[in-house]
């Protein structure tokens, strides 16, 4: 199975802050990887696919850079919205179809 | 713009067979272009991905929960569902709904229901 390995757990930023959040995969996965927010008690929302392709209706401050097995997230400037936990996911097959353990990005 | 709702029970006794149904709205489970998906998030723990169905009837199962799971659709409601039987306080989790993009491209999630836990407790 492949092993998607996210960090840091838990960042602290602040309003207007440049935030980049890592995943990592096991062995390579292209760039069959998308990138999800989740606040409590919501529906997790899709973000990015493929690496790099912003979702429709997805602010511009949010991208995605990575191929093989490293891939980051990137939020330029971080607005009060954006406090939430975020995932990614590798999508290379069905076997093993999984998800990292999350970055909860937390006001400093 | 689709939605999808999770209904179900909240308690689960052990052993007991879990049963929940997605509806949705705003689109149709009989489209090729999507799978619909069941995930899960056990308290303080990472997302699990259970399987999927097409509109074909064909499915996926995670290996981990082959032997347990099954999942169904009703066309004419627009509904699926999952069956989690001999469960165990490890199922406890909130469990999600969501579509699936089909086809080589395919693989991730751009719509989920807003989950609803299940506890497995006597």
């Amino acid at each position: 199975d492949i092993q998607m390995t996210q960090s840091p757990s838990t960042l602290s930023a602040s309003i207007a802050d440049r935030v980049t959040i890592t995943c990592r995969a096991s062995e390579s996965i292209s760039r069959w990887l998308a990138w999800y927010q989740h606040k409590p008690g919501k529906a997790p929302k899709l973000l990015i696919y493929k690496a790099s392709s912003l979702q429709s209706g997805v602010p511009s401050r949010f991208s995605g850079s990575g191929s093989g097995t490293e891939f980051t997230l990137t939020i330029s400037s971080l607005a009060p919205d954006d406090f939430a936990t975020y995932y990614c996911q590798h999508y290379k097959s069905y076997e093993g179809l999984s998800f990292g353990s999350g970055t909860q990005v937390e006001i400093k | 713009q689709v939605q999808l709702q999770e209904s179900g029970p909240g308690l689960v006794e052990p052993w007991e067979t879990l049963s929940l149904t997605c509806t949705v709205s705003g689109g149709s489970v009989t489209s090729s272009t999507y799978y619909w998906a069941w995930v899960r998030q056990p308290p303080g723990k990472g997302l699990e991905y259970i399987g999927n169905i097409y509109y074909n009837g064909d499915t996926y199962y995670n290996p981990s929960l082959k032997s347990r799971v099954s999942i169904s659709m009703v066309k004419s409601r627009d509904q699926f569902s999952l069956k989690v039987n001999s469960l165990t306080a490890a199922d406890t989790a909130v469990y999600y709904c969501a579509r699936e993009l089909s086809g080589d491209d395919g693989g991730y999630f751009d719509s989920w229901g807003q989950g609803t836990l299940v506890t497995v407790s006597s």
